[in-house]
């Protein structure tokens, strides 16, 4: 079974600051990897994923993230934020397997607050 | 409308009614999902549809019953619910039923058992 942790609840950052949320995985087969952000009372909108080839992915809204396969990583990062980044932002995984149905094994949530 | 619609968003109900959460999408995916998002427990998955056939029951306790009449609606129907149910149901939908495809999410409905 697959697990992902993620290992800030909270970040909060100032405005046009830096951030790197960070994430970490446990999987006994290979994995997809997502990036979803939940702005209040909203559902979830994918930010990023990683299916294959090149380690960095470019997201929308300035984010990015870098799979690290032998830390069993994803971090997601901005280089500058801004106020509207103020959101809930989830890891996820799912398993390369035909019996995963597509079924996402989400972390357990960071919010990032960007204060002025 | 576009995307993924549910209603209502918002539902109180006591532990002996019954009530239905729907799910609508209007992308024309085959594969839908129902999970629950509770206070301080990560995204838990429920149910997976694939063109209208179940696939995927995640050890949901029987008061959850899911159906999928056709590829656009899901439903949840719900009975003698507990307090410890109360939380945000999401529904989601996908091109396919498998991994690495991205998932829709509706802005979900709002649950609370009393």
């Amino acid at each position: 079974a697959q697990s992902v942790t993620q290992l800030d609840s909270q970040v909060p950052v100032f405005e046009e600051a830096p951030v790197e949320l960070r994430c970490n995985y446990s999987s006994s087969v290979s994995v997809y990897l997502f990036w979803y952000v939940q702005y209040p009372n909203q559902g979830l909108q994918l930010l990023l994923k990683y299916l294959s080839g090149s380690t960095l992915v470019k997201g929308i809204n300035g984010f990015e993230a870098e799979f690290n396969k032998s830390q069993t990583s994803f971090h997601l990062r901005k280089p500058s934020v801004h106020i509207s980044d103020t959101a809930e932002y989830f890891c996820a995984v799912s398993e390369m397997l035909p019996t995963s149905y597509g079924k996402l094994t989400f972390g357990q949530g960071t919010i990032l607050t960007v204060h002025p | 409308e576009t995307g993924v619609t549910q209603t209502p968003r918002h539902l109180v109900m006591g532990m002996t009614n019954k009530k239905s959460l729907k799910c609508e999408q209007h992308l024309g995916h085959n594969a839908m999902y129902w999970y629950k998002q509770s206070a301080k427990k990560p995204l838990e998955l429920m149910f997976v549809y694939s063109l209208e056939e179940r696939v995927e029951n995640n050890s949901v306790p029987s008061r959850f019953s899911p159906e999928c009449p056709n590829s656009s609606h899901l439903f949840l129907h719900l009975h003698t619910l507990q307090p410890e149910d109360s939380a945000l149901y999401l529904c989601a939908s996908s091109p396919q039923v498998a991994s690495g495809y991205e998932q829709y999410f509706g802005p979900g409905t709002r649950l609370t058992v009393t």
